[in-house]
């Protein structure tokens, strides 16, 4: 099976500094990546993927992602953190057809913004 | 215009009684999920279901049972409740099945509480 390592559980950063939630992929074939986000008593939101083309990726609320295929990592980066970004941070990927292709999911890293 | 919706938000009941939470979507798609998040937040899926067919069933007891009557909608029936099922679940959907990038796109949740 597909499977995403997520090494911190959580990640403390101050307001205005930039963020790295990291990420590390373990596939065979194409890698389909993902971020998720989960607020208090929340769902999870989707962030951004990575599929294939530019390493970099872009997604929601100023954040991104880059792939790197030596490193087999996906680490997500946001250039100027906020108070409102803290939250619990998913990485995950797509698995293979003998479990339906669902995504796998790290066992995330919550991020805490401080002023 | 929720995308995905699941009902109840918050569900509390005693030991053995039996429980439902609905699920449905209105992007179209074909493939919906299950999902279980346990007290250290970790998320594992439970089931798939492509156009009400079931593709994936994990290590799930018998007396969670999936029942999808028409391709928007996937309901997660519980029987005989044990406080080990206490969890929050998550219902969720994607264009398809298969080898993609397509996103799949998360419900707000349900707080289960065995008591």
């Amino acid at each position: 099976a597909q499977s995403v390592a997520q090494p911190e559980d959580q990640v403390n950063v101050a307001e205005g500094n930039p963020l790295t939630v990291k990420c590390t992929y373990s596939v065979s074939g194409n890698p389909y990546l993902f971020w998720y986000v989960q607020y208090p008593n929340r769902g999870l939101q989707f962030l951004l993927k990575y599929i294939t083309g530019d390493n970099l990726v872009k997604g929601s609320y100023g954040f991104e992602a880059e792939f790197n295929k030596s490193q087999t990592s996906f680490h997500l980066k946001k250039p100027s953190a906020l108070v409102s970004d803290s939250a619990l941070y998913f990485c995950a990927v797509r698995d293979s057809g003998d479990s339906g292709y669902a995504l796998n999911f790290g066992k995330g890293t919550s991020l805490l913004v401080t002023p | 215009d929720t995308a995905v919706s699941q009902t109840p938000k918050y569900l509390v009941t005693q030991m053995g009684n039996d429980k439902s939470i609905k699920c449905e979507q209105n992007l179209g798609h074909d493939t919906m999920y299950w999902y279980k998040q346990d007290s250290k937040k970790f998320l594992k899926i439970m089931f798939s279901y492509n156009n009400k067919e079931l593709i994936i069933n994990e290590t799930v007891p018998n007396r969670f049972s999936p029942k999808s009557p028409d391709k928007a909608h996937l309901n997660l029936h519980i029987n005989s409740l044990e406080l080990g099922d206490s969890a929050v679940y998550f219902c969720a959907s994607s264009q398809t099945h298969g080898p993609s990038g397509n996103t799949i796109y998360f419900g707000e949740g349900s707080w289960l509480t065995v008591v």
